[in-house]
């Protein structure tokens, strides 16, 4: 069955600093795609980034970026030059090949500080 | 703009009482999702619907169900709702079950039941 992890409940960086959230994911789908969801303290969901699991390069969209470690079962979200609007939760989800929904990871909560 | 609306942001309930949380998109989306969202469990499926009329359970299914009459609204009812389904309760949609298809949300309904 199709799981997602995310260990870190809490985190802080410093503004300016790069940080990495870290996701784990279990499937025996070869085909899925991995998703990093940003929920600001306003409560709306915003999608950041995808990653398919066929895909040869690491996805990137601004300052953000997936590590995407295939054989590691790992899809960690990298945030370049935080900035303190960053402050928010983030989840890692993931979507199997031919299948309509979408799993959801426990969740990260990121505060940078100034 | 996309836009997925949810009728209500906050609703107190009595225990008991049956319970409609509405959700509309106006985006002509194939699929649309009900999560309910937890601190430490991140967000959970409740049931989605790939057409109108057709619905399935997701991961919590019990205690809701779903209604689908139009392409456009997907309603989650409580039946008889309790303390426990005290939540954050977000609408989802997205085009169709492509494994790269996002899913646009709704701002949320925090529910309380007393």
């Amino acid at each position: 069955a199709q799981k997602i992890t995310q260990t870190q409940p809490g985190m802080f960086v410093q503004e300016k600093e790069a940080v990495t959230l870290d996701c784990t994911y279990d499937t025996s789908d070869p085909s899925y795609g991995l998703f990093w969801y940003k929920q600001p303290s306003s409560g709306e969901m915003i999608f950041l980034i995808y990653q398919g699991s066929y895909d040869q390069q690491n996805a990137t969209e601004g300052r953000y970026s997936l590590n995407f470690q295939k054989a590691r079962k790992s899809a960690n979200l990298v945030i370049s030059a935080s900035q303190l609007g960053d402050s928010a939760m983030y989840f890692c989800a993931m979507r199997e090949n031919f299948r309509y929904k979408l799993i959801f990871g426990s969740g990260t909560r990121l505060l940078v500080r100034p | 703009d996309v836009k997925v609306t949810q009728s209500s942001r906050y609703l107190v309930k009595r225990t008991g009482e049956k319970v409609f949380l509405e959700c509309v998109q106006d985006m002509d989306h194939e699929n649309m999702f009900w999560y309910r969202q937890d601190p430490g469990l991140g967000l959970r499926l409740i049931y989605f619907s790939y057409d109108v009329k057709m619905k399935e359970k997701g991961d919590i299914p019990e205690g809701y169900s779903v209604s689908r009459e139009k392409k456009e609204r997907f309603s989650l009812i409580l039946e008889s709702a309790s303390t426990n389904q005290t939540s954050m309760y977000l609408c989802a949609s997205s085009l169709d079950g492509a494994t790269n298809e996002k899913l646009f949300f709704g701002s949320g309904t925090q529910l309380s039941v007393l």
